[in-house]
């Protein structure tokens, strides 16, 4: 079974932090990603990451940057954490070239104070 | 912009009834099809998805789904709902040589027992 994991699953910050989100799969996925699930707004692509250290930005990358080091490893940064960057963070990780399915992690509900 | 269109906010059925869950989007080349689901309190997870061939397709738990190309469409089907489909319901849509994933707004379904 794919595995993806997310470093915390609620997460209450201030104003002001730097926020660190952790994702790491266990398949050697290629591709890795970033949404934010927010209420009538569905989950929205912040960035990806086809392959070690590359990154693409996605629909909503504002605010936001990412990193990836390690292929099982992709992390999100959100520099100075806002009120409006309250939501669900999702990861998802996959592999192939059009034939790819996504895989998700848990989620880590963010809460920015 | 490509864009993915899911029409019911929130649908509320009793067990046994039949269920058709619409999702339409914009894009006009080729594209591969995914219905994702989300139970309270767990990951998001794939139903089913179609990439070609037969446009009937068949996904876990008895769901299935139809692509008509004509009319943009890839709507979800199940003959007989039960409580445990309970849950919140996304269509996604790949266009063909593309990263980048649209996921509609997504449909919360509430079976009563």
């Amino acid at each position: 079974d794919v595995k993806v994991t997310q470093s915390s699953r609620y997460l209450v910050k201030r104003t002001g932090e730097k926020v660190f989100l952790e994702c790491v799969q266990d398949m050697d996925h290629e591709n890795m990603f970033w949404y934010r699930q927010d209420p009538g707004l569905g989950l929205r692509l912040i960035y990806f990451s086809y392959d070690v250290k590359m990154k693409e930005k996605g629909d909503i990358p504002e605010g936001y940057s990412v990193s990836r080091e390690k292929k099982e490893r992709f992390s999100l940064i959100l520099e100075s954490a806002s009120t409006n960057q309250t939501s669900m963070y999702l990861c998802a990780s996959g592999t192939g070239d059009r034939f790819y399915e996504q895989y998700f992690g848990p989620g880590t509900r963010l809460t920015v104070t | 912009a490509q864009s993915v269109s899911q029409h019911n906010h929130h649908v509320i059925l009793s067990e046994a009834a039949s269920l058709e869950l619409g999702c339409n989007y914009s894009y006009g080349g080729t594209v591969n099809l995914f219905w994702y689901v989300q139970y309270p309190g767990q990951h998001l997870q794939l139903l089913l998805k179609y990439f070609s061939g037969d446009p009937l397709v068949k996904g876990i738990k008895g769901f299935e789904a139809e692509f008509i190309k004509s009319k943009f469409s890839f709507n979800l089907r199940k003959p007989s709902v039960q409580w445990s489909d309970t849950a919140e319901y996304f269509c996604a849509v790949i266009p063909y040589n593309n990263n980048d994933m649209r996921f509609g707004a997504g449909t919360r379904l509430t079976v009563k027992p």
